[in-house]
């Protein structure tokens, strides 16, 4: 099983809906989780950040989390065509001498006009 | 401020061909991280550094790949023989931190498209 699982998609979403996407990870002392956005041929950038249990808004993007569950989740509200993109999700793991991210595969979110 | 550095921003090689990819840190950064991505793994991390010392390296594929951190702010990831499968995007990133603090947002470089032939 891998340690942060993501569906592939293509999610497809008219121009204006809201877009859910979802991320479980297996790593119960995972403490921080990330979603980055990336579009084709291009780095991913940092979108959202949350740490603790519940809502997170910025923009027109929330991300939800649930540690009991160990679920994550991001809504794009008011989809543009600009977010088509792939979206991936990140869990930090805490080592001993540091933290690292684990990286789920990313969903492609497809905006249709 | 300029962001992460990466060169080259494309590579092509034949196989056997030693490959050497640099990365500069956004200044003031200390960890430093090497990530591949490709379609059939993703985005994987190859080893990260804190200080200029290795921390991680478990995602090193075989002793064909070295990273070196010569100094704070300057990376390179070797590939010596370089062969067809390591062709992929290799990403630095770099963050504020010292690798203690989990809430560190790493950025990205623009990324090195390698193809070994």
């Amino acid at each position: 099983q891998k340690e942060v699982e993501q569906n592939s998609g293509p999610l497809s979403v008219p121009e204006g809906a809201i877009a859910s996407l979802n991320c479980t990870y297996s790593d119960r002392v995972s403490q921080s989780f990330f979603w980055y956005r990336q579009y084709s041929g291009k780095s991913p950038e940092l979108i959202m950040s949350i740490y603790s249990n519940g809502d997170k808004e910025d923009g027109r993007f929330t991300a939800q989390l649930n540690k009991a569950s160990q679920y994550v989740s991001l809504l794009i509200r008011d989809s543009q065509p600009s977010d088509s993109a792939t979206y991936l999700c990140a869990v930090n793991e805490i080592k001993a001498a540091g933290n690292k991210l684990t990286f789920g595969g990313g969903t492609r979110v497809l905006v249709k006009p | 401020d300029a962001g992460v550095i990466q060169s080259p921003r494309h590579e092509v090689t034949e196989m056997g061909q030693e490959v050497t990819l640099r990365c500069k840190l956004i200044s003031g950064h200390n960890s430093l991280f090497w990530y591949r991505q490709t379609m059939m793994r993703g985005l994987e991390l190859l080893i990260y550094f804190n200080n200029n010392v290795p921390i991680d390296d478990s995602g090193m594929p075989e002793d064909r790949f070295s990273a070196k951190m010569p100094n704070a702010s300057f990376s390179t990831l070797k590939i010596q023989p370089s062969e067809p499968r390591d062709s992929a995007v290799y990403f630095c990133a770099s963050s504020l931190g010292g690798g203690y603090t989990s809430t560190d947002t790493q950025y990205f470089g623009p990324g090195t498209r390698l193809t070994v032939l």
